[in-house]
């Protein structure tokens, strides 16, 4: 079936390291792609998004991702992280013909550590 | 101050029960969704709703009902044939083609 995987379900990282999480969909044809994510007992938002144009995506809170066509992929990077990062990391994309319905991935739930 | 709200913040079901969760938004926005959230799973499509009166099924409609009689306006029921209901309930609304998806705080059922 066609998805949206994260492949990465837990995350610990000491502040300061630098971070990529993974995201891999299997839609053929033109994706629109998201990350969102979900700090504890907060709302989900939106981080970063692509629709078109320069496949390097920057986003709030320093974060960017790159959509890689070739690689299916649409990986979210932070140089350096902090403790407040600490959160759930969630990928979605709209496939073709989609509609405008998200379909998202399992998930990255990332812990910093001090 | 514009958004998506969502209530109760928690909500519990007995046994063979029908409960209804509300989403209200005041961004003027003309679609509507509803997600489940579950553990290890990310978020799945239950319903969605593009235009007022009109909806369809996600990926995960059995057991659940909806209905959009306003634009503002997009509850959720969960019936007594959900025969695992216990999860985080999020909705979220979009304008636009193209436009980002906004997401309330969420209700999460539990079974008693």
């Amino acid at each position: 079936a066609q998805s949206v995987s994260q492949h990465n379900h837990h995350v610990i990282l000491s502040e300061a390291a630098s971070l990529e999480l993974g995201c891999n969909y299997s839609y053929g044809g033109t994706v629109n792609l998201f990350w969102y994510v979900q700090y504890p007992g907060q709302h989900l938002q939106l981080l970063l998004k692509y629709f078109s144009g320069d496949p390097l995506v920057k986003g709030i809170k320093g974060f960017e991702a790159e959509f890689i066509k070739s690689k299916f992929s649409f990986n979210l990077r932070k140089p350096s992280v902090q403790w407040s990062d600490t959160a759930e990391y969630f990928c979605a994309v709209i496939p073709p013909g989609g509609g405008n319905k998200l379909t998202f991935g399992t998930g990255t739930q990332l812990k910093v550590e001090l | 101050d514009g958004g998506i709200t969502q209530s109760p913040k928690y909500l519990f079901r007995k046994e063979g029960q029908n409960v209804t969760l509300s989403c209200e938004q005041n961004l003027n926005h003309d679609a509507m969704y509803w997600y489940r959230q579950d553990p290890g799973q990310g978020l799945r499509l239950i319903y969605y709703s593009q235009i007022v009166n009109d909806f369809q099924k996600g990926d995960i409609a059995e057991g659940y009902s909806v209905s959009r009689e306003k634009k503002e306006s997009f509850p959720l029921t969960v019936t007594s044939a959900q025969k695992n209901p216990t999860a985080f309930y999020l909705c979220a609304s979009r304008t636009g083609s193209q436009e980002t998806q906004y997401f309330g705080p969420g209700t999460r059922l539990l079974v008693l």
